[in-house]
């Protein structure tokens, strides 16, 4: 069955720099979130979308941004790269906005900001 | 954690033991979530309870849920190495559709 794919897997920056992710719910899928997670940290909700509109927002930097295309495909951009951005982003997709959905999480892509 | 506190941070058992994991939270919620994460890799779903159930079963896995408490516990009997991993609790806020907030995890360790 197909999943939600995520690219790159791995990524190196350098301060200041400039980051992006890409998310590829599973098909039919409608509704895509970001998570951030640092080692051995919990994973923290960055933003999630639904029918290509913003839904909800967690602790997102402002130097962050994303957005949901026609394909249900998101992008996560990450500006002025810190060394505290380091770490684990997970999309995960869902379908429908409703109570109740499972996440169905990506294999994640590990930003390491040196 | 944006969430709360899972209980215990770490937990090391025998195969063929029990692991019972203890979650709390701090808001209302819709429904909580137990997820599973091998070190590294994605979150898998494992089990769902609405706000309006107290127990539920999946194979080897049973969840409870005390609303008053704001408190879910998640035993897995009869334990493999296999089980070896992470779980992390995670609940979605009423009114909150499309967000699920993570607690910050026990690390299971089943050792053969």
């Amino acid at each position: 069955a197909a999943g939600v794919i995520q690219s790159p897997r791995h990524l190196i920056k350098e301060k200041r720099e400039t980051a992006t992710l890409k998310c590829y719910p599973i098909p039919r899928h409608d509704t895509v979130y970001w998570y951030q997670q640092g080692p051995g940290q919990d994973p923290q909700f960055l933003i999630s979308f639904y029918e290509k509109m913003q839904s909800d927002k967690g602790s997102i930097p402002d130097r962050f941004s994303a957005q949901q295309f026609s394909d249900y495909h998101s992008e996560l951009n990450m500006s002025s790269l810190e060394l505290g951005d380091s770490a684990l982003y997970f999309c995960a997709s869902s379908l429908g906005r409703l109570a109740g959905e499972e996440l169905f999480f990506g294999e994640g892509s590990r930003l390491t900001v040196l | 954690s944006q969430q709360g506190e899972e209980d215990p941070q770490a937990l090391s058992i025998q195969e063929g033991e029990n692991a019972t994991m203890n979650c709390s939270y701090k808001t209302s919620i819709n429904n909580l979530q137990w997820y599973r994460q091998n070190s590294g890799r994605g979150l898998v779903h494992l089990i769902l309870i609405r706000s309006n159930e107290r127990e539920k079963h999946s194979g080897r896995l049973r969840v409870t849920l005390d609303t008053s408490k704001k408190s879910s516990s998640l035993l897995i009997t009869a334990s493999r190495a296999a089980d070896t991993a992470s779980y992390f609790c995670a609940t979605e806020p009423s009114g909150g559709y499309n967000k699920l907030i993570f607690g910050a995890g026990t690390r299971l360790a089943v050792h053969p």
